[in-house]
């Protein structure tokens, strides 16, 4: 069974600084990770995924994770925080081993930025 | 349509009433998702349409919870009995056939039980 743990509810940082959203899986096979961003009262947008290749993926609004096998993890991450960057933050698994398979989300880290 | 579209935004129903949820998904995404987002519960896999399979209804927390799609577009969740705990927001996803394609969300219902 294919499963995401993000250990942290809530990350408080001060803007300028940098970001880090933690993020570890657990699979059969091979990872599709995925991250997403819900800001108040909105749906979730797609921020990156990671299928193959490079394990340093870059995505929207300046974020970029990267992949790392060995600990299985898919950490989000940004150089530089901005007050906009305030929102809820969610990682998410497919199992390439389970075929079509649905997405499996973590509980979502809540991200603040402080001025 | 240019995203995924759920209806309505939000929704006050009494417990034991019946609710509908609509979503209408992006033109040509095969692929449907239902999810439930509660608080601190982050997002639960409801049910998934794919083409003309039978649906993956694997995540229904129970038989009062059923959802159809109508001719490989517009879906219906439907929630009959309502409960207090069934209160939370619903979001509707959809994406193109795929293992490596991630979803596009619509904004959700927000459903309350009173």
């Amino acid at each position: 069974a294919q499963s995401v743990a993000q250990p942290e509810d809530q990350v408080n940082v001060a803007e300028g600084n940098p970001l880090t959203v933690k993020c570890t899986y657990s699979v059969s096979g091979n990872p599709y990770l995925f991250w997403y961003v819900q800001y108040p009262n909105r749906g979730l947008q797609f921020l990156l995924k990671y299928i193959t290749g490079d394990n340093l993926v870059k995505g929207s609004y300046g974020f970029e994770a990267e992949f790392n096998k060995s600990q299985t993890s898919f950490h989000l991450k940004k150089p530089s925080a901005l007050v906009s960057d305030s929102a809820l933050y969610f990682c998410a698994v497919r199992d390439t081993y389970s075929g079509n398979t649905p997405l499996v989300f973590g509980k979502g880290t809540r991200l603040s930025v402080i001025a | 349509g240019a995203g995924v579209s759920q209806s309505p935004s939000n929704k006050v129903t009494e417990k034991g009433k019946d609710v509908e949820l609509r979503c209408d998904p992006i033109s040509g995404h095969t692929a449907l998702y239902w999810y439930r987002q509660s608080l601190g519960q982050g997002l639960e896999f409801l049910i998934y349409f794919q083409g003309n399979s039978a649906p993956d209804k694997s995540g229904l927390p129970s038989d009062r919870f059923s959802a159809e799609r109508t001719g490989g577009s517009v879906s219906t969740l439907t929630i009959q009995r309502t409960q207090q705990e069934d209160s939370a927001v619903y979001l509707c996803a959809s994406s193109l056939q795929g293992q490596n394609y991630g979803y596009t969300f619509g904004s959700g219902t927000r459903l309350t039980v009173v």
